[in-house]
């Protein structure tokens, strides 16, 4: 299996942008998807795909990709937006899935 | 509306077994793969296993591979973990998730859209 890298933390002004960003071998043949956790409560699918939303994610939250990075960007962090970011993909072998360490963003 | 709800979580004896069980509603569960992904007590989210929609296709991740087996009744719109050989390190929340697939050209992106709330396994003597 392959693994992702992600920052262990950051923080962001009350509504600044701030970027996660996501590293790994599979990242360079397939998307990452992004998963939000808030303590005790479930995660959450924000981001996967090129760019993509979810029902109900708000047009502040974006992926992108490039070479073996993917990144996270929330655009104008709400308090709300507090918690852990998870990156996730396929491994290169395509027969497990991958999840980074995780990302503690502090709004 | 779409859910997935887990059970069978439970406090079990370093060496034991346990069953869990999600039981799924919403959506036709014979068109989805699943998967169990586990977060422990101040770790990150990992995941544990997936079986495709027939149940042909079934992987895990090393650290569960030959003690967990997984397996789902597309009849009663349920899947299923087998957990044996516990260890302390197995203690963890247990979510079921549902697989997601979107085509980009040649390019097939799977991740999971649809998660249960969880079921606690806490594995000590």
């Amino acid at each position: 299996s392959s693994e992702l890298t992600q920052d262990p933390a950051v923080s962001v002004a009350l509504g600044q942008t701030v970027r996660i960003t996501c590293q790994g071998d599979s990242l360079r043949s397939d998307f990452a998807s992004w998963y939000q956790q808030k303590p005790g409560q479930v995660p959450v699918l924000v981001i996967y795909g090129k760019d993509n939303r979810p029902s109900g994610i708000p047009d502040r939250f974006s992926g992108s990709r490039s070479g073996n990075t993917a990144s996270l960007t929330i655009t104008g962090a709400q308090a709300e937006d507090e918690a852990d970011y998870y990156c996730n993909s396929r491994d290169t072998s395509g027969n497990q899935y991958v999840f980074g360490a995780g990302t503690k963003v502090t709004v | 509306e779409v859910q997935l709800v887990e059970s069978g979580g439970g406090l079990v004896k370093p060496g034991g077994s346990l069953r869990l069980s999600c039981e799924a509603s919403g959506f036709t569960f014979s068109n989805f793969g699943l998967n169990w992904v586990r977060l422990a007590p101040g770790k990150g989210l990992e995941w544990v296993s997936f079986i495709s929609s027939s149940g042909n296709y079934i992987y895990f991740a090393d650290s569960v591979k030959g003690r967990f087996t997984i397996s789902r009744d597309n009849a009663k719109n349920s899947l299923y973990l087998q957990m044996n050989s516990l260890g302390a390190e197995d203690t963890a929340v247990y979510f079921c998730a549902r697989d997601g697939l979107a085509v980009f050209g040649f390019l097939h992106h799977y991740y999971m859209d649809v998660w249960g709330k969880g079921t606690t396994v806490t594995v000590s003597s």
